[in-house]
């Protein structure tokens, strides 16, 4: 069964940082494009970070550029998502999710885990 | 970036109903390069709909995509109880991807 498992979320102060880790089982990782999707309560759905299948290529939305840093390990099968100098506004469900297609590129999301919640509180 | 506009916010229906969604898009969507997810309170959102009218693996044909350019549509034929949930559309035709805002389809 194909898999994605994230954990690593938790409170955290403003200013803070947190590392979020997804396990992937099922299908061979290294094959596929991954991406950091995240939901903030109530709220829609926000695009947050991807990387290509080999680490080589990299994106962040705006909100988060300077701050999150997108990685992977394809031996281990896990996908990070390393976050620093919090803010309120990171607060949401963050979900790791599979592109749609193998290889290089980002594309649409066949597979999404179901989310490890951020919370940035005082 | 291509932002994308839903309509509406909200849709109130009966079971048996149709379902018209709405996704435009501020600039055209190359190559058709638009998704469609469905997402239920509490769960992660479900891929239903790529390549703007590719239906994904287990997706029942009540659900179908069709436009191109900039205005797409979601269209579900006959509303089951399991279909009232918020939608959203997402294009991957250029960088940055987004996401459309969501419709909340909602039983009338």
């Amino acid at each position: 069964e194909v898999q994605l498992v994230e954990s690593g979320g938790g409170l955290v102060s403003p200013g803070g940082s947190l590392r979020l880790s997804c396990a992937a089982s099922g299908f061979t990782f290294s094959s596929y494009s991954m991406h950091w999707v995240r939901q903030a309560p109530g709220k829609g759905l926000e695009y947050v970070s991807a990387i290509n299948r080999n680490g080589g290529s990299t994106y962040y939305a705006d909100s988060v550029k300077g701050r999150f840093t997108i990685s992977r390990d394809n031996f281990k099968n896990m996908l990070y998502l390393e976050m620093g100098s919090l803010r309120p506004e990171d607060m949401a469900v963050y979900h790791c999710v599979r592109d749609g297609v193998e290889g290089y590129y980002f594309y649409y999301m066949d597979v999404w885990g179901k989310g490890t919640t951020v919370t940035v509180s005082s | 970036e291509i932002v994308l506009t839903q309509s509406p916010g909200t849709l109130s229906l009966s079971p048996g109903e149709r379902a018209t969604l709405s996704c435009r898009a501020s600039q055209s969507v190359s190559s058709s390069y638009l998704a469609w997810y469905q997402q239920k309170p509490g769960q992660a959102p479900r891929l239903l709909i790529y390549g703007a009218s590719s239906r994904a693996t287990g997706i029942p044909d009540r659900f179908s995509g069709s436009g191109s350019g900039t205005d797409f549509t979601l269209t579900i034929s006959r509303l089951e109880p399991e279909d009232f949930a918020v939608y959203y559309c997402q294009q991957y035709g250029r960088s940055p991807l987004t996401f459309g805002g969501g419709t909340k389809v909602e039983i009338k």
